[in-house]
């Protein structure tokens, strides 16, 4: 099994902060997927990178995909409370299979 | 873009029941569906995926005759619960696509049952 560590676990910022959570693994993904979920949602795709060393941007979000595709970063600018939610990365193993990490609560407050 | 919708979005039964959660791809054909289970304030955890035409494959610890999983046609696919208890109650998710790597898929908004 391909294990996603995400960290923080939980981040609570001010609106206007900026923020980074974090997706590693050992191992090598196909692509790698970000979701933000709301509560007694389901999880709503961000962005999907697949090229070793990918950034890309999604208005106040920057995705980052390690060199060796294994890593992923987000990188919220200047929060704002409708950014509050639980943000999942998930690993794609090639066959179709998602494999997902703990998932980060993120938490922005007036 | 691509809709999946679940039906029922909350239920509640008594234990020893059984629950059917129905998961519909609106607006494509989905050769593969997943279904997943999320326990509160934790992540997706991939509890079997469900191939239109065949025999869902179970993810290792979840039982297959507990969780029954049919795929009857390109959009829909359907979770039934069976003798239900107090700890299947978690929220149940689908997704859909068609499931090739790389491939992009769509999440339904899942099903939170309630086990009594």
């Amino acid at each position: 099994t391909q294990l996603l560590e995400q960290s923080p676990q939980f981040l609570s910022i001010q609106e206007g902060e900026n923020l980074t959570v974090y997706c590693n693994s050992s191992s090598v993904f196909s692509s790698l997927q970000w979701y933000r979920q709301e509560p007694g949602e389901g999880p709503v795709l961000l962005v999907t990178v697949v090229t070793g060393g990918e950034v890309k941007k999604l208005k106040r979000l920057t995705f980052q995909f390690g060199d060796a595709r294994k890593d992923s970063s987000l990188h919220i600018t200047a929060a704002q409370t409708g950014d509050t939610g639980l943000y999942l990365c998930a690993g794609d193993d090639s066959w179709g299979k998602l494999q997902f990490g703990a998932g980060t609560q993120v938490v922005v407050t007036p | 873009g691509a809709v999946v919708s679940q039906h029922p979005s909350r239920v509640i039964c008594k234990s020893g029941t059984s629950v059917k959660i129905e998961c519909r791809s609106l607006d494509f054909q989905a050769t593969t569906m997943f279904w997943y289970r999320q326990f509160p304030k934790k992540s997706l955890m991939l509890m079997a995926t469900s191939n239109e035409g065949s025999k869902a494959t179970y993810e290792q610890g979840v039982e297959k005759d507990k969780f029954l999983i049919n795929h009857a046609s390109l959009t829909l696919s359907t979770l039934t619960v069976t003798s239900a208890h107090p700890e299947d109650s978690s929220f149940y998710i689908c997704s859909a696509g068609p499931a090739r790597g790389g491939e992009t898929q769509y999440f339904g908004p899942g099903t939170r049952l309630l086990v009594l």
